[in-house]
């Protein structure tokens, strides 16, 4: 199995923040890495898929980058709807798609 | 519109059986994998299992073989996840989620949920 590990489990910004957030998975996984957005009662939301690429609707301030083993997802300037739990996942290893275990993003 | 609709809350008790359903519509049903994810209470997203409908090719995560089943009805465009023998355990929180063709195949719809509680 493909472990997936994130960091800071959670973390504390203010509107306009620049946030960053690291996932690295324990083996390669060339660019198959997606991040999702969950916001508390509702269901995940996709953000980022293939490391770097931007689904359609979500906003500009997100971005991804890295390939292999080591990821980031950065919001340049961190505003009052993105609070909310961040999780990467895996997609290069079938059928276990593994999640990373969350960054929660909160008001400083 | 691409949706995935599902099945209502649930209450059961312990030793029970129970199928949940995860309907799809705005797309070709059979073209693209379903996965179903769970999420405990407090807890973050594990990866359950997938099905592709259109031959109902179905792959399940380590940690859930065995204790579900999942199925799909393409007739009827929907995904089941069913249990057998219910626990405790079971609580939690159940999304089904489109696996999209593009790119990583990330899941690029979700259902809106479905909660399980298993308490006698």
């Amino acid at each position: 199995d493909i472990q997936m590990t994130q960091s800071p489990s959670s973390l504390s910004a203010s509107v306009g923040d620049r946030v960053t957030i690291t996932c690295r998975a324990s083996q390669s996984i060339s660019s198959y890495l997606n991040w999702y957005q969950q916001k508390p009662g509702k269901a995940p939301r996709l953000l980022i898929y293939a490391a770097s690429s931007l689904q359609s609707g979500v906003p500009s301030r997100f971005s991804g980058s890295g390939s292999g083993t080591d990821f980031t997802l950065t919001i340049s300037s961190l505003q009052p709807e993105d609070f909310a739990t961040y999780y990467c996942q895996q997609s290069y290893s079938s059928p276990h798609f593994t999640f990373g275990p969350g960054t929660k993003v909160d008001i400083k | 519109e691409v949706q995935l609709v599902q099945s209502g809350a649930e209450v059961k008790k312990p030793g029970e059986s129970l199928k949940i359903s995860c309907k799809g519509s705005g797309y070709r049903f059979t073209n693209y994998w379903i996965g179903w994810v769970r999420q405990m209470p407090g807890k973050g997203l594990e990866w359950m299992g997938i099905i592709y409908p259109g031959d109902s090719d179905t792959r399940y995560s380590p940690s859930f073989q065995g204790q579900v089943t999942i199925s799909a009805d393409k007739s009827i465009s929907t995904a089941y996840l069913q249990w057998s023998s219910l626990k405790a355990s079971d609580t939690a929180m159940y999304y089904c989620a489109r696996r999209s063709g593009f790119g990583s195949s990330p899941s690029d719809y979700w259902g809106q949920g479905t909660l399980v509680t298993v308490s006698s």
